[in-house]
């Protein structure tokens, strides 16, 4: 089945440093989604790519799908303490009715 | 307005019980899931209906029972339970699953099982 592999798996950052997270297939994948968990909640979708080399931005945060559309990043500038918690990439594979989700980057910020 | 509730928030019981946990979209979404997360985090599906029609049944243990009385509800029934089955268990719901791209799913607060 379609897997996707998601590094790091941990990021601690100061206040104020960029954050990024990655996401890799071996396998074209036919969009990505993005999804954020805060501790102790639930995952709330982000975004969506679906084109190859399509980048998005929703303030400091930018999403990038690949050109061979089998990687994705999510990057985020100047990090603050909200932007706590689990980061996660979700897969389908062409017909299939599945989402599969990465193992997600835990970020913790220091204030 | 919660848009995906699910109850109960906490569940504690012993090993050997039948427990269930209830869902409810109020999205008007024509699908709904089931996922559990266990204690690394790692969010794996369980089931999927479609307008009341199972879609998704992954390698699950037969002891879990989704039932879907109507397309705004999802409930999971769990059979003689299991200290393996202490997880979260989320319920998320998605606007039509032959949309091309998929949309995106909206997850419930979710359901903390803890089996003593």
């Amino acid at each position: 089945g379609q897997q996707v592999m998601q590094i790091p798996q941990y990021q601690h950052v100061q206040e104020g440093e960029d954050f990024t997270t990655y996401c890799n297939s071996s396998t074209t994948l036919s969009n990505i989604q993005w999804y954020k968990q805060r501790p102790g909640g639930h995952p709330v979708f982000l975004i969506q790519l679906v084109k190859s080399g399509e980048v998005k931005k929703q303030k400091r945060l930018t999403f990038q799908f690949g050109e061979a559309k089998k990687n994705s990043s999510l990057h985020i500038t100047a990090t603050q303490t909200t932007d706590v918690g689990t980061y996660f990439c979700a897969v389908t594979q062409g017909g299939s009715e599945k989402l599969v989700f990465g193992k997600g980057t835990k970020l913790t910020v220091n204030p | 307005d919660t848009a995906v509730s699910q109850t109960p928030k906490y569940l504690v019981t012993q090993m050997g019980n039948d427990k269930s946990i209830k869902c409810e979209q109020n999205l008007g979404h024509d699908t709904m899931y089931w996922y559990k997360q266990d204690s690394k985090k790692f969010l794996k599906i369980m089931f999927s209906y479609n307008n009341k029609e199972l879609i998704i049944n992954e390698t699950v243990p037969n002891r879990f029972s989704p039932k879907s009385p109507d397309k705004a509800h999802l409930n999971l029934h769990i059979n003689s339970l299991e200290l393996g089955d202490s997880a979260v268990y989320f319920c998320a719901s998605s606007q039509d699953l032959s949309a091309v791209p998929r949309g995106e799913q909206y997850f419930g607060p979710g359901t903390r099982l803890t089996v003593t």
